[in-house]
This record gives structure tokens, C-alpha cells and sequence, in this order.
């Protein structure tokens, strides 16, 4: 079992640019969570995607944006990237209403210059 | 003052002691409660959930929870160099289930 897989591992981009991350969840799995974790700071909700709709969304800008597949693979988009987007991008999967017991994966670290 | 509060650290300890590692929230409709180990540079790993207050155990870690002091901990006995990382406490509130994280507490066992 692969687990939850996050792709690429480390980006850096430029302020305006766009910025596309995808996430595998784990096998079975088929919601997936999108988090944001600055230095220092404990993971922030952006959305989270079931059936290849977004079910929820935290506080964060239409900037981010997101898509899920059929196969459950899911990406987030970021357009006119800021400075105060750097963080570590996390993807966490689960089974529907088990969001207790999400596996995360191990992240995208971006830096926008 | 934010839902959840976790003092960052670090918290420096010598391999074998009792680790106390603690969160305070605001929101008293939080229901269930987890720690999260997050190694440097890998994202988080679930070490346990509860829905209740008491303790709850699992190996070398227990965790408490107090609601009507609205606080929880989580108790590392016979500490190792493996366990140094950052441990996240995260909560939720019935009928949601996305969790709200703290900042996290860095944790320095030496040998």
C-alpha cells in the first residue's frame, strides 16, 4: 500500500505564477483534504473534495482552487501566487465520515520568490 | 485568542523521562481530539483519537482529556531519540469532520 502520495516533493515558483499540486490518496480512500502549513504553524483547512465535488472549504482566497478525478486523484491550483504562499502543502485522504483517522502525505513544500 | 492553543517549545528531555505535552481550546462544541507525530519535512501520522473525556491508551502514549477544563494531554513515558518531532493536537466539533490543528510542540529527546 503506497499510502498518500503528494507530487512534486519541492517547487519554487514566482510571484504571479500559477502553481499545480496532485495528491494520490491512499487505496480505498475517497475523500481528499487539502491543508496549508506555514513554518511554525499547525495545518490550515483549505478544502475537501468527495465524489468529485468540493464538500467543504476553510478560509482561504478563490485562488485556490481544486479538482478531484474519478479515480479519487485530486490537485490543487493556486493563480497569482504570493510571497505568503510559501508553506507545505498537505494532502490527507479518508473514507467518508471518518475524517478522524485521515492518512497525510508527506507534502509539497512551495516557495514563491 | 485562537480555538486552539499549543505552546510551540521546543521541549528539551532526556531519553527515558515522562513527556507532558498539552492543548488548551476555546470552542466547547469540539467532540473528538487527536495527536499528530510530524517528523521534519513529512507530513503528519495519526498516534490516537478520542471522543471522550478520560485516558486512553495505546503502548508508551496515553491520552487525557479533561472537557470541562476544556484541555487535553498526551503523556509519553520512557521517551526515546525516535520520538523527537513536532506533535500537533487537533480537534473537531460533531458533525464536522474537519479538524481544527494547534501550531504544534517541538519535542527534543537526547540521548
Amino acid at each position: 500500500d503506497a499510502g498518500v502520495t503528494q507530487s512534486p516533493t519541492h517547487l519554487i515558483k514566482t510571484r504571479g505564477q500559477q502553481v499545480t499540486l496532485r495528491c494520490s490518496p491512499k487505496s480505498g480512500h475517497d475523500t481528499v483534504s487539502w491543508y496549508q502549513q506555514a513554518l511554525g504553524q499547525g495545518p490550515q483547512f483549505i478544502f475537501q473534495y468527495y465524489e468529485e465535488e468540493e464538500r467543504q472549504r476553510g478560509n482561504f482566497p478563490d485562488r485556490f482552487s481544486g479538482h478531484q478525478f474519478p479515480n479519487y486523484s485530486s490537485e490543487l491550483n493556486v493563480n497569482a501566487l504570493l510571497l505568503g504562499d510559501s508553506a507545505l502543502y498537505l494532502c490527507a485522504s479518508s473514507f467518508p465520515g471518518t475524517d478522524t483517522e485521515a492518512f497525510f502525505g508527506q507534502g509539497t513544500r512551495l516557495t514563491v520568490v | 485568542q485562537k480555538e486552539v492553543e499549543q505552546d510551540p517549545g521546543p521541549l528539551s528531555v532526556p531519553e527515558g523521562a515522562i513527556v507532558s505535552l498539552n492543548c488548551t481550546y476555546s470552542n466547547s462544541a469540539f467532540q473528538y481530539f487527536m495527536w499528530y507525530r510530524q517528523y521534519s519535512r513529512k507530513g503528519p501520522e495519526l498516534l490516537m483519537y478520542t471522543y471522550s473525556s478520560g485516558n486512553k491508551e495505546d503502548g508508551r502514549f496515553t491520552a487525557q482529556v479533561d472537557k470541562s477544563s476544556k484541555y487535553i494531554s498526551l503523556f509519553i513515558r520512557d521517551s526515546q531519540p525516535s520520538d523527537s518531532a513536532t506533535y500537533l493536537c487537533a480537534m473537531g466539533a460533531g458533525g464536522s469532520y474537519i479538524p481544527t490543528f494547534g501550531r504544534g510542540t517541538s519535542l527534543i529527546v537526547h540521548p
